[in-house]
């Protein structure tokens, strides 16, 4: 089955500093990738879409400036969160779905295990 | 906003099915019904999907009503490990994604 990795799991921070989330398709290629922020007890929330070679589609609320997402190739979308603060503590997971053309119009998402941003 | 609510919770005993009910009254003739799980601290599980048609596979089975206003997804035979969140979303092509708050199934021995 499809297989989306995403790293790294777990990383903690400074106040200040910026942090790179990867997130692979392993197994295919995805011309769209989803971003996710997830609080306690919460449900997912959309952060963005991230097009191949293209700028990324950010959510209301969401500030594009923080959070950067780079999506150079079919198979890596990368999300940066830039000069991190305490309140972007939380958890990011990205998703991903075939986008052949036989499969992609009821393809469901692949989602990678997430990775939790500590912010000190 | 989501266009899917399910209950908050749910139990169910060990052994026996779980029914977990959603509603999408709203969705659109070229929408599918996706089901997804959430296990504590993981990514999302990919479950099953339809779009009109009773689906089944090795993971469970999927009930869509005729109107395609609601859908029902069956675990046989719950085992404790999947006690999980549950989430009904429903997506047309490589659309995005929204999801509702889910329902948190316990199953208990």
């Amino acid at each position: 089955g499809a297989v989306v990795s995403q790293h790294p799991s777990r990383v903690i921070c400074k106040s200040g500093t910026s942090v790179k989330i990867e997130c692979r398709s392993l197994d295919f290629q995805a011309t769209t990738m989803f971003w996710y922020r997830q609080f306690p007890k919460k449900s997912l929330m959309l952060m963005a879409t991230s097009n191949e070679g293209s700028k990324a589609t950010y959510e209301q609320g969401v500030e594009k400036d923080k959070f950067l997402i780079n999506h150079a190739s079919l198979t890596l979308s990368t999300l940066t969160v830039t000069s991190a603060h305490p309140e972007d503590s939380s958890f990011y997971i990205c998703s991903a779905s075939v986008t052949d053309s036989l499969r992609s119009y009821n393809s469901p998402l692949h989602f990678g295990n997430g990775t939790r941003l500590t912010v000190t | 906003d989501a266009k899917t609510t399910q209950p908050p919770s749910m139990d169910c005993a060990e052994g026996r099915a779980a029914n977990l009910p959603c509603n999408h009254s709203t969705i659109s003739g070229n929408e599918y019904v996706y089901w997804y799980r959430q296990i504590h601290s993981q990514g999302p599980q990919y479950i099953i999907h339809g779009l009109k048609n009773n689906e089944t596979n090795e993971m469970a089975s999927l009930i869509i009503t005729e109107d395609r206003k609601s859908s029902t997804l069956i675990l046989p035979h719950a085992t404790l490990r999947d006690t999980a969140v549950y989430y009904c979303i429903v997506r047309a092509g490589t659309g995005k994604s929204t999801f509702g708050d889910g329902t948190t199934l316990t199953v208990k021995p």
